[in-house]
């Protein structure tokens, strides 16, 4: 069974500090993608990453998958309290994607 | 933007009855999907179709659920005499270059 595991689960910290969280496996993904979700909502993807190494950047978001795409990380610079939400991870295989538990965040004022 | 819309957004059945979610996917998209979220616990994956068929499917999976895409614009989720532990939020998504989700349609069955 593919299991995608994040870290930490919950993680609360002042507005404008960095902060990192991690997606981790012991299975390769053919891509994986990092997700928010909202109470009562859908996900809603943020960003895919394709090729081991790779890293991209959304604003003040960072995403890195690891080399050998068992691995992904998301790090926040300078966090705002419009950060705080749920950021799920999920890593595609076969026809489908697998989730994460989650990261709840939460960013204080 | 292009978004997945679903309905009904919140559904009670009594405990034995079939339920219809309904679905309409981005109209470009190919493949379709239903996931299921318990409430607390993580996005699970239901069903993947494509080209008119179940491409893959999970352990969760069973003769209880089946999927239909009646005409050229809506996907459904058919859950046969449902039980108490099929209340969760049913989550429709459908992929062209990346995943996109609806809001989903909250099931309580009492």
């Amino acid at each position: 069974t593919q299991l995608l595991e994040q870290s930490p689960q919950f993680l609360s910290i002042q507005e404008g500090e960095n902060l990192t969280v991690y997606c981790n496996s012991s299975s390769v993904f053919s891509s994986l993608q990092w997700y928010r979700q909202e109470p009562g909502e859908g996900p809603v993807l943020l960003v895919t990453v394709v090729t081991g190494g790779e890293v991209k950047k959304l604003k003040r978001l960072t995403f890195q998958f690891g080399d050998a795409r068992k691995d992904s990380s998301l790090h926040i610079t300078a966090a705002q309290p419009g950060d705080t939400g749920l950021y799920l991870c999920a890593g595609a295989t076969g026809d489908k994607i697998i989730f994460g538990k989650g990261t709840r965040l939460h960013i204080l004022p | 933007e292009p978004e997945v819309t679903q309905t009904p957004s919140h559904q009670v059945t009594q405990m034995g009855q079939e339920v219809i979610l309904r679905c309409v996917p981005i109209s470009n998209h190919l493949y379709f999907y239903w996931y299921r979220q318990i409430l607390g616990q993580k996005v699970e994956f239901l069903v993947s179709f494509y080209n008119n068929e179940i491409s893959e499917k999970s352990e969760i999976f069973d003769d209880q659920f089946s999927v239909e895409r009646p005409d050229g614009s809506n996907f459904t989720l058919k859950i046969r005499s449902t039980k108490l532990e099929d209340s969760a939020m049913y989550f429709c998504a459908s992929s062209g270059f990346g995943y996109t989700f609806g809001s989903g349609t909250r099931l309580t069955v009492v």
